[in-house]
């Protein structure tokens, strides 16, 4: 079983605000990165897929980046609004199998 | 449109009985994921499949069981044998099994609570 910790646990901020969360997962077998937001009652639904060193990834107002010799990840929202309230997922798949190990996520409050 | 359904979405069972939950896609997806979400956790997988009529267990296997008998379905009983059932069920499923770059797509849920 591979560790993936994301911090922080929770997180709630004013609505404007920008903020960014982390990811951390094994740096050996590195294969892809996946985040996905969680928003409540509905499915996960993914964000950005990354697979290489440096990379950077933008949707809107959300972007990542990607560091795999160190093993981390940051997830960053812009401005926030009050959708952007959600369980943000990071899912790291090592090279080594078929399978997706899940950070607990960081959940987040857009306070308007 | 193009998803995954679970059902039901809540679920009660008495302990000591079997229970089987749904999944059905219509991605025409390969591989199929269970996975189960208890507070303070990431998602655990229980068990996945990678092509009709295979499966492998996952991290969490035991006292779970699943068959993969059409492409577009996996589902998963919670059997006695499972120590503690009560927990949130999430499926999945993604393209290509051996590719993990693809994104994973997911269900709503089954939240399952022994009585």
């Amino acid at each position: 079983i591979l560790n993936v910790e994301q911090s922080p646990q929770s997180l709630h901020v004013q609505e404007g605000d920008s903020t960014n969360f982390t990811c951390s997962f094994p740096s050996s077998n590195f294969y892809a990165l996946h985040w996905y937001r969680w928003e409540t009652a509905k499915s996960p639904e993914a964000l950005f897929v990354m697979t290489l060193n440096g990379d950077e990834k933008k949707k809107g107002r959300i972007s990542a980046t990607l560091n795999t010799k160190e093993g981390y990840s940051y997830l960053y929202i812009k401005g926030s609004q009050p959708e952007d309230s959600a369980t943000y997922l990071c899912a790291f798949p090592p090279n080594t199998g078929n399978q997706f190990y899940f950070g607990t996520g960081t959940s987040l409050t857009v306070i308007p | 449109d193009g998803g995954i359904t679970q059902s039901p979405k809540y679920l009660f069972r008495k302990e000591g009985q079997n229970v089987t939950l749904s999944c059905e896609q219509n991605l025409n997806h390969d591989a199929m994921y269970w996975y189960r979400q208890d507070p303070g956790q990431g998602l655990r997988l229980i068990y996945y499949s990678q092509i009709v009529n295979d499966f492998q267990k996952g991290d969490i296997a035991e006292g779970y069981s699943v068959s993969r008998e059409k492409k577009e379905s996996f589902p998963l009983t919670v059997t006695s044998a499972q120590k503690n059932p009560t927990a949130f069920y999430l499926c999945a499923s993604s393209l290509r099994p051996r590719g993990m770059m693809a994104e994973a797509f997911f269900g709503q849920g089954t939240r399952l609570t022994v009585v």
